[in-house]
C-alpha cells in the first residue's frame, strides 16, 4: 500500500496568511493526488484533483502543485471559512489511501 | 443537484451485522463508480470499498475484506454496504462517495452526509 504523510499535523495561522501544507507519498504517484477539506461534523469536500486542478466552485486562493512523491496545497490568503482539516489522497492505486490530515487552526 | 444520502447506521453488538444504504439523485448514477469511506470519530479518513458502475469490479480494504460486501442497484440509484462480523474498531462514520474520472485521474467529487455505526456491547 502507498503511505501518504502530511506535514504539519496541525498549524496555527491568521486570517490573511499564506499557508502551505505538504503531502509525501511513499512511492511515486505521478500527479494522482487529490486534496479535500473537512469541517467539523461535515463530509469532506474536494478542493484539488490531479495535483493541481481546481474543483469547480472552489475559490482561486486554493492551489496545488507537485508530482512524483512530493505535493503541496497552498492557500494564498486565509479566510475565516478556511479553518478546517485538510487531507491528501492518492488515486494511483488501490487502496486509495489518505494522509493523516492537517488541522488548520486560528492563531 | 447531486445528492447522496446514507441510511442504516446505528448501534450493533460485536459480531453483529448491519446494512448501510446510500441513495443517489441528481445525476446519472449508472455511469459512476462509487466508494465507501469511513472515519473513526476524531480521526482521519479510511477508504473502505469500491464498486464500478456495472458492478464488474469490486475492491476492499484489507481491514474489512471477507466481512463487508459492497453492492449496488442501478435501477434504484442505490449503493449498499453489508457489514458482518462487526468489531469495536469498525465504529465510525461511513460516507458514500461518487468517483469521477477526468482523463485518467479519479477523485471523490461528491460525498454523502455520513452514517454513524457504533459497535458496542
Amino acid at each position: 500500500d502507498i503511505q501518504m504523510t502530511q506535514s504539519p499535523s496541525s498549524l496555527s495561522a491568521s486570517v490573511g496568511d499564506r499557508v502551505t501544507i505538504t503531502c509525501r507519498a511513499s512511492q511515486t504517484i505521478n500527479t494522482f493526488l487529490n486534496w479535500y477539506q473537512q469541517k467539523p461534523g461535515k463530509a469532506p469536500k474536494l478542493l484539488i484533483y490531479a495535483a493541481s486542478s481546481l474543483q469547480s466552485g472552489v475559490p482561486s486562493r486554493f492551489s496545488g502543485s507537485g508530482s512524483g512523491t512530493d505535493f503541496t496545497l497552498t492557500i494564498s490568503s486565509l479566510q475565516a471559512e478556511d479553518f478546517a482539516t485538510y487531507y491528501c489522497q492518492q488515486s494511483f492505486s488501490t487502496p486509495r489511501t489518505f494522509g493523516q490530515g492537517t488541522k488548520l487552526e486560528i492563531k | 443537484e447531486v445528492q447522496l444520502v446514507e441510511s442504516g447506521g446505528g448501534l450493533v453488538q460485536p459480531g453483529g451485522s448491519l446494512r448501510l444504504s446510500c441513495t443517489a439523485s441528481g445525476f446519472s448514477y449508472i455511469t459512476f463508480s462509487m466508494n465507501w469511506v469511513r472515519q473513526v470519530p476524531g480521526k482521519g479518513l479510511e477508504w473502505v470499498s469500491y464498486i464500478s458502475s456495472s458492478s464488474n469490479t469490486i475492491y476492499y480494504a484489507d481491514s474489512v475484506k471477507g466481512r463487508f460486501t459492497i453492492s449496488r442497484d442501478n435501477a434504484k440509484n442505490s449503493l449498499y454496504l453489508q457489514m458482518n462480523s462487526l468489531r469495536d474498531e469498525d465504529t465510525a462514520v461511513y460516507y458514500c462517495a461518487r468517483e469521477k474520472i477526468t482523463g485518467s485521474r479519479t477523485f471523490f467529487d461528491y460525498w454523502g452526509q455520513g452514517a454513524l455505526v457504533t459497535v458496542s456491547s
